[in-house]
Protein backbone atom coordinates (compact mmCIF):
# COMPACT_ATOMS: atom_id res chain seq x y z
CA UNK A 1 0.00 0.00 0.00
CA UNK A 2 1.61 3.65 -0.89
CA UNK A 3 1.54 5.80 1.81
CA UNK A 4 1.46 9.56 0.56
CA UNK A 5 3.38 12.18 2.97
CA UNK A 6 2.52 16.06 2.47
CA UNK A 7 4.30 18.75 3.67
CA UNK A 8 3.62 21.22 5.43
CA UNK A 9 0.26 20.44 7.05
CA UNK A 10 -0.42 24.17 7.42
CA UNK A 11 1.24 26.82 5.74
CA UNK A 12 0.47 30.98 5.94
CA UNK A 13 1.72 33.32 3.42
CA UNK A 14 1.36 37.11 2.45
CA UNK A 15 -0.15 38.19 -0.74
CA UNK A 16 2.32 37.70 -3.70
CA UNK A 17 4.79 35.29 -1.93
CA UNK A 18 6.08 32.11 -3.53
CA UNK A 19 4.30 28.44 -2.43
CA UNK A 20 6.09 25.54 -2.27
CA UNK A 21 3.91 22.26 -1.33
CA UNK A 22 5.65 18.71 -1.20
CA UNK A 23 4.53 15.59 -1.67
CA UNK A 24 6.58 12.03 -1.16
CA UNK A 25 5.02 8.57 -2.22
CA UNK A 26 6.57 5.21 -1.18
CA UNK A 27 5.79 2.48 -4.22
CA UNK A 28 5.97 3.32 -7.65
CA UNK A 29 3.09 5.28 -9.45
CA UNK A 30 1.45 5.46 -13.03
CA UNK A 31 0.23 8.67 -11.80
CA UNK A 32 0.06 11.90 -9.54
CA UNK A 33 -2.55 14.31 -8.93
CA UNK A 34 -3.14 17.24 -7.46
CA UNK A 35 -6.03 18.59 -5.86
CA UNK A 36 -7.43 21.85 -4.53
CA UNK A 37 -10.36 21.25 -1.69
CA UNK A 38 -12.67 24.83 -0.74
CA UNK A 39 -14.53 24.66 2.51
CA UNK A 40 -17.34 23.72 0.89
CA UNK A 41 -15.63 20.32 0.35
CA UNK A 42 -15.67 20.35 -3.33
CA UNK A 43 -12.73 19.38 -5.19
CA UNK A 44 -11.30 19.66 -8.19
CA UNK A 45 -8.33 18.37 -10.31
CA UNK A 46 -5.46 20.81 -11.03
CA UNK A 47 -2.83 18.59 -12.38
CA UNK A 48 -2.30 14.93 -13.20
CA UNK A 49 1.42 14.04 -13.92
CA UNK A 50 3.38 11.06 -14.83
CA UNK A 51 6.91 12.90 -15.84
CA UNK A 52 8.48 16.21 -15.86
CA UNK A 53 6.48 19.63 -15.59
CA UNK A 54 3.58 20.97 -15.46
CA UNK A 55 1.90 24.82 -15.80
CA UNK A 56 -1.13 26.31 -15.24
CA UNK A 57 -1.35 29.95 -15.25
CA UNK A 58 0.36 30.41 -11.64
CA UNK A 59 0.55 26.94 -10.74
CA UNK A 60 3.54 24.74 -11.45
CA UNK A 61 3.57 20.78 -10.80
CA UNK A 62 6.96 18.74 -10.80
CA UNK A 63 7.54 15.26 -10.18
CA UNK A 64 11.04 13.43 -10.03
CA UNK A 65 9.92 9.95 -10.63
CA UNK A 66 13.37 8.70 -9.75
CA UNK A 67 12.99 10.14 -6.09
CA UNK A 68 9.16 9.46 -5.40
CA UNK A 69 8.78 12.86 -4.95
CA UNK A 70 6.54 16.13 -6.25
CA UNK A 71 5.96 19.53 -6.03
CA UNK A 72 3.50 21.73 -5.89
CA UNK A 73 4.49 25.62 -7.09
CA UNK A 74 2.09 28.65 -6.55
CA UNK A 75 3.85 32.41 -7.68
CA UNK A 76 2.15 35.90 -7.01
CA UNK A 77 -0.08 33.94 -4.21
CA UNK A 78 -3.35 35.51 -3.67
CA UNK A 79 -5.77 35.22 -1.00
CA UNK A 80 -8.10 33.57 -3.26
CA UNK A 81 -5.44 30.52 -3.32
CA UNK A 82 -6.35 29.21 0.27
CA UNK A 83 -7.66 26.06 0.13
CA UNK A 84 -6.55 22.85 0.92
CA UNK A 85 -3.98 21.02 -1.31
CA UNK A 86 -4.09 17.45 -1.67
CA UNK A 87 -1.65 15.15 -3.22
CA UNK A 88 -3.23 11.86 -4.52
CA UNK A 89 -1.48 8.54 -6.20
CA UNK A 90 -2.96 6.39 -8.64
CA UNK A 91 -0.96 3.10 -8.75
CA UNK A 92 -2.64 2.17 -12.32
CA UNK A 93 -5.12 -0.31 -13.36
CA UNK A 94 -8.41 -0.66 -11.20
CA UNK A 95 -6.75 1.12 -8.34
CA UNK A 96 -8.65 4.25 -7.14
CA UNK A 97 -6.49 7.06 -5.52
CA UNK A 98 -4.18 6.99 -2.52
CA UNK A 99 -4.58 10.42 -0.79
CA UNK A 100 -2.34 12.64 1.52
CA UNK A 101 -3.37 14.05 4.39
CA UNK A 102 -3.43 18.03 2.49
CA UNK A 103 -2.00 20.89 2.96
CA UNK A 104 -4.16 24.15 4.31
CA UNK A 105 -2.89 27.27 3.07
CA UNK A 106 -4.00 30.53 3.99
CA UNK A 107 -3.02 33.52 1.59
CA UNK A 108 -3.40 36.67 3.69
CA UNK A 109 -3.52 39.90 2.07
CA UNK B 1 -13.83 14.88 -19.35
CA UNK B 2 -16.30 14.35 -17.27
CA UNK B 3 -19.27 16.47 -15.12
CA UNK B 4 -20.33 14.52 -11.90
CA UNK B 5 -23.65 15.06 -10.35
CA UNK B 6 -24.01 13.77 -6.49
CA UNK B 7 -26.68 13.97 -4.71
CA UNK B 8 -28.49 14.85 -1.62
CA UNK B 9 -25.51 17.57 -1.13
CA UNK B 10 -25.74 17.12 2.84
CA UNK B 11 -28.08 15.28 5.25
CA UNK B 12 -28.59 15.12 8.68
CA UNK B 13 -29.39 11.46 9.86
CA UNK B 14 -31.12 9.96 12.93
CA UNK B 15 -28.92 6.58 14.28
CA UNK B 16 -29.76 3.65 12.65
CA UNK B 17 -31.23 4.37 9.50
CA UNK B 18 -29.82 4.22 6.44
CA UNK B 19 -29.09 6.79 3.93
CA UNK B 20 -28.37 6.09 -0.40
CA UNK B 21 -26.15 9.19 -2.66
CA UNK B 22 -26.50 8.93 -6.13
CA UNK B 23 -23.76 10.06 -8.71
CA UNK B 24 -24.57 10.68 -11.76
CA UNK B 25 -21.90 10.88 -14.74
CA UNK B 26 -22.22 13.23 -18.10
CA UNK B 27 -20.38 10.10 -20.01
CA UNK B 28 -19.83 6.36 -19.95
CA UNK B 29 -17.16 5.32 -17.76
CA UNK B 30 -15.20 2.07 -17.03
CA UNK B 31 -15.00 2.25 -12.98
CA UNK B 32 -16.70 5.04 -10.31
CA UNK B 33 -14.84 5.33 -7.07
CA UNK B 34 -16.48 5.78 -3.71
CA UNK B 35 -14.27 7.72 -1.01
CA UNK B 36 -15.35 9.01 2.36
CA UNK B 37 -13.80 11.90 4.25
CA UNK B 38 -13.75 12.20 8.12
CA UNK B 39 -13.78 15.44 9.59
CA UNK B 40 -9.84 16.73 9.75
CA UNK B 41 -9.10 13.96 7.73
CA UNK B 42 -7.81 12.96 3.83
CA UNK B 43 -9.97 10.95 1.72
CA UNK B 44 -10.18 6.79 2.35
CA UNK B 45 -11.57 4.96 -0.81
CA UNK B 46 -14.39 2.62 0.05
CA UNK B 47 -15.04 1.08 -2.87
CA UNK B 48 -14.56 0.45 -6.33
CA UNK B 49 -17.82 0.52 -8.15
CA UNK B 50 -17.91 -2.00 -11.26
CA UNK B 51 -20.70 -2.21 -13.96
CA UNK B 52 -21.77 -5.97 -14.00
CA UNK B 53 -20.00 -7.00 -11.12
CA UNK B 54 -20.10 -6.69 -7.60
CA UNK B 55 -17.80 -3.90 -6.35
CA UNK B 56 -14.43 -4.71 -4.97
CA UNK B 57 -13.99 -2.79 -1.14
CA UNK B 58 -11.13 -1.64 0.27
CA UNK B 59 -10.20 -3.20 3.36
CA UNK B 60 -12.41 -2.21 6.75
CA UNK B 61 -14.91 -1.68 4.20
CA UNK B 62 -17.54 -4.27 4.12
CA UNK B 63 -20.89 -4.90 1.09
CA UNK B 64 -23.45 -5.34 4.17
CA UNK B 65 -22.49 -1.37 5.54
CA UNK B 66 -21.95 0.10 2.38
CA UNK B 67 -23.87 -1.75 -0.43
CA UNK B 68 -23.07 -0.22 -3.73
CA UNK B 69 -24.96 -0.66 -7.11
CA UNK B 70 -23.77 0.42 -10.90
CA UNK B 71 -26.54 -0.45 -12.96
CA UNK B 72 -25.17 0.93 -15.72
CA UNK B 73 -21.86 3.08 -17.46
CA UNK B 74 -23.09 6.36 -16.21
CA UNK B 75 -24.40 5.75 -12.49
CA UNK B 76 -23.98 4.52 -9.51
CA UNK B 77 -25.39 4.80 -5.86
CA UNK B 78 -23.28 4.21 -2.42
CA UNK B 79 -25.55 3.34 0.74
CA UNK B 80 -24.44 3.63 4.18
CA UNK B 81 -26.15 1.58 6.29
CA UNK B 82 -27.87 1.23 9.86
CA UNK B 83 -25.51 4.40 10.41
CA UNK B 84 -24.08 5.89 13.61
CA UNK B 85 -22.91 8.70 14.66
CA UNK B 86 -18.96 7.60 13.37
CA UNK B 87 -20.43 7.32 10.36
CA UNK B 88 -20.68 11.58 9.90
CA UNK B 89 -18.16 11.92 6.87
CA UNK B 90 -18.00 13.49 3.76
CA UNK B 91 -18.53 10.64 0.94
CA UNK B 92 -17.35 11.87 -2.60
CA UNK B 93 -17.91 9.60 -5.72
CA UNK B 94 -14.93 10.19 -8.53
CA UNK B 95 -13.72 8.97 -12.10
CA UNK B 96 -10.24 8.40 -13.30
CA UNK B 97 -8.00 6.80 -15.61
CA UNK B 98 -10.31 6.88 -18.51
CA UNK B 99 -7.74 6.44 -21.67
CA UNK B 100 -6.96 10.25 -23.22
CA UNK B 101 -7.66 11.61 -19.61
CA UNK B 102 -5.68 14.45 -18.14
CA UNK B 103 -7.38 14.60 -14.59
CA UNK B 104 -9.46 12.98 -12.01
CA UNK B 105 -13.27 14.39 -11.46
CA UNK B 106 -15.45 14.32 -8.26
CA UNK B 107 -19.06 14.73 -7.51
CA UNK B 108 -19.59 17.73 -5.27
CA UNK B 109 -20.04 15.39 -2.03
CA UNK B 110 -22.55 14.75 0.57
CA UNK B 111 -22.18 15.93 3.67
CA UNK B 112 -23.64 13.11 6.30
CA UNK B 113 -24.49 14.30 9.74
CA UNK B 114 -25.71 11.22 12.19
CA UNK B 115 -27.41 12.20 14.88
Amino acid sequence: KNEVEQSPQNLTAQEGEFITINCSYSVGISALHWLQQHPGGGIVSLFMLSSGKKKHGRLIATINIQEKHSSLHITASHPRDSAVYICAVNGGGADGLTFGKGTHLIIQP
Amino acid sequence: SAVISQKPSRDICQRGTSLTIQCQVDSQVTMMFWYRQQPGQSLTLIATANQGSEATYESGFVIDKFPISRPNLTFSTLTVSNMSPEDSSIYLCSVTGEWGWTEAFFGQGTRLTVV
